[in-house]
């Protein structure tokens, strides 16, 4: 099945500064992959996700690269700010998944963004 | 306004004895999920269902039970069997579709705000 690493587990930046989390997956299928943000006591939720036959997406301050040759995949917020201090989530998944399995997540990344 | 709740927030449990996390969604979805989550560990997943009166076991299903009687309600049972309950319980939801049918939103969870469930 699918496994996703997650790096670094945590990371702290000054605020205005770039953060970069990034994440590898095992499985060539994979087609689909997501980005959660999840603050502190509640539920993830989807902030950008980016599907295999676009390289780039970006959504204002945050932006999605994948590299389907490596296997791997990134979220960049730039010019973070306290509020963008959560726990992060990559998953992927492939369509044949729907419904069932859904998604496979990584271990997570706490980013702290420092005033 | 359409989402998951999911109660109670916070749970405490002596050990032996069983407890139902309770998981209501009101987006017409058809596919549900629970997740565990602990620190370092990411998001793992105890079971999912497809569709009422269907629900198959994902990587981490011994010691749970489910039901899906209704379409809105997929409430999670932590029996006395699992070793070590105390965790954050998250409940999901998606729209779900036949296989070889792509969606651009299909695969978008939603989740509810989780549990807390603390054995004592």
């Amino acid at each position: 099945g699918e496994n996703v690493e997650q790096h670094p587990s945590t990371l702290s930046v000054q605020e205005g500064d770039s953060a970069v989390i990034k994440c590898t997956y095992s499985d060539s299928a994979s087609n689909y992959f997501p980005w959660y943000k999840q603050e502190l006591g509640k539920g993830p939720q989807l902030i950008i996700d980016i599907r295999s036959n676009v390289g780039e997406k970006k959504d204002q301050r945050i932006a999605v690269t994948l590299n389907k040759t490596a296997k791997h995949f990134s979220l960049h917020i730039t010019e973070t700010q306290p509020e963008d201090s959560a726990v992060y989530f990559c998953a992927a998944s492939h369509w044949r998944d729907t419904g069932r399995r859904a998604l496979t997540f990584g271990s997570g990344t706490r980013l702290q963004v420092q005033p | 306004d359409g989402g998951i709740t999911q109660s109670p927030k916070y749970l405490f449990r002596k050990e032996g004895q069983n407890v139902t996390l309770s998981c209501e969604q009101n987006l017409n979805h058809d596919a549900m999920y629970w997740y565990r989550q602990d620190p370092g560990q990411g998001l793992r997943l105890i079971y999912y269902s497809q569709i009422v009166n269907d629900f198959q076991k994902g990587d981490i299903a011994e010691g749970y039970s489910v039901s899906r009687e209704k379409k809105e309600s997929f409430p999670l049972t932590v029996t006395s069997a699992q070793k070590n309950p105390t965790a954050f319980y998250l409940c999901a939801s998606s729209i779900a579709h036949p296989t070889g049918v792509k969606s651009s939103g299909a695969n978008v969870l939603t989740f509810g705000a989780g549990s807390r469930l603390t054995v004592l």
